[in-house]
């Protein structure tokens, strides 16, 4: 069965980075795309971006441009999203989802971001 | 580009049905036929309820359904649950990027 199994919680002070490991296991890791989607707390979700894994290719969200690098690494099937520049603000749970056509058809458990100084 | 307007809340007793809209725009909602639903438990990851617009994926209950009209989306419920307390998003494709709504809680009274 498709899964997408996230690294562990993360406790980063402002100004540093973050990188959070997807591993997908269950299907051909170059057919689908995958997205990253975060929640901070109490708040809804917001799409960040996505990436081919076949060519690496990505897209950002606008409020995400310059601070979100989403890469992946297909000998083990896992993709990366590292966010610079931390903020309090940044403070959430990051999913990574696999793209379905125009859809997210499965999800990883979420990888708590804090930020504290 | 600005999330998809939900009601923060709907609610309704067992067995009721109910209807969560979502508006978006020309550019979103008004143009893309793949909208898509999604169900949040609390601690829970999104799950998958209605893609493309209308169709249910293998599991879900027939008691979803979506429809669209314009710039506006809605997913109903019928015969509701307690299992159907949750959050509920909708989400837009947009040229290559997405734009999730604003959620709406389901409560069952």
């Amino acid at each position: 069965q498709v899964q997408l199994v996230q690294s562990g919680a993360e406790v980063k002070k402002p100004g540093a980075s973050v990188k959070v490991s997807c591993k997908a296991s269950g299907y051909t890791f170059t057919s689908y795309y995958l997205h990253w989607v975060r929640q901070a707390p109490g708040q809804g979700l917001e799409w960040m971006g996505i990436i081919n894994p076949r060519g690496g290719t990505t897209t950002y969200a606008q409020n995400f441009q310059g601070r979100l690098t989403l890469t992946r690494d297909t000998s083990t099937s896992t993709v990366y999203m590292e966010l610079s520049s931390l903020r309090s603000e940044d403070m959430a749970v990051y999913y990574c989802a696999r793209g379905g056509s125009y859809h997210f058809d499965n999800w990883g458990q979420g990888t708590l971001v804090t930020v504290s100084s | 580009q600005s999330a998809l307007t939900q009601p923060a809340s709907v609610s309704g007793s067992p067995g009721q049905s109910i209807t969560i809209s979502c508006t978006g725009t020309s550019s979103d909602v008004g143009t893309y036929n793949v909208l898509s639903w999604y169900q949040q438990h609390p601690g829970k990851a999104p799950k998958l309820m209605i893609y493309e617009g209308t169709k249910r994926p293998s599991g879900v209950s027939n008691r979803f359904s979506a429809s669209k009209s314009g710039n506006t989306t809605s997913l109903s419920i019928s015969g509701l649950q307690a299992a159907d307390e949750a959050d509920y998003y909708c989400c837009s494709y947009v040229g290559n990027t997405r734009v999730f709504g604003t959620g709406t809680k389901v409560t069952v009274l």
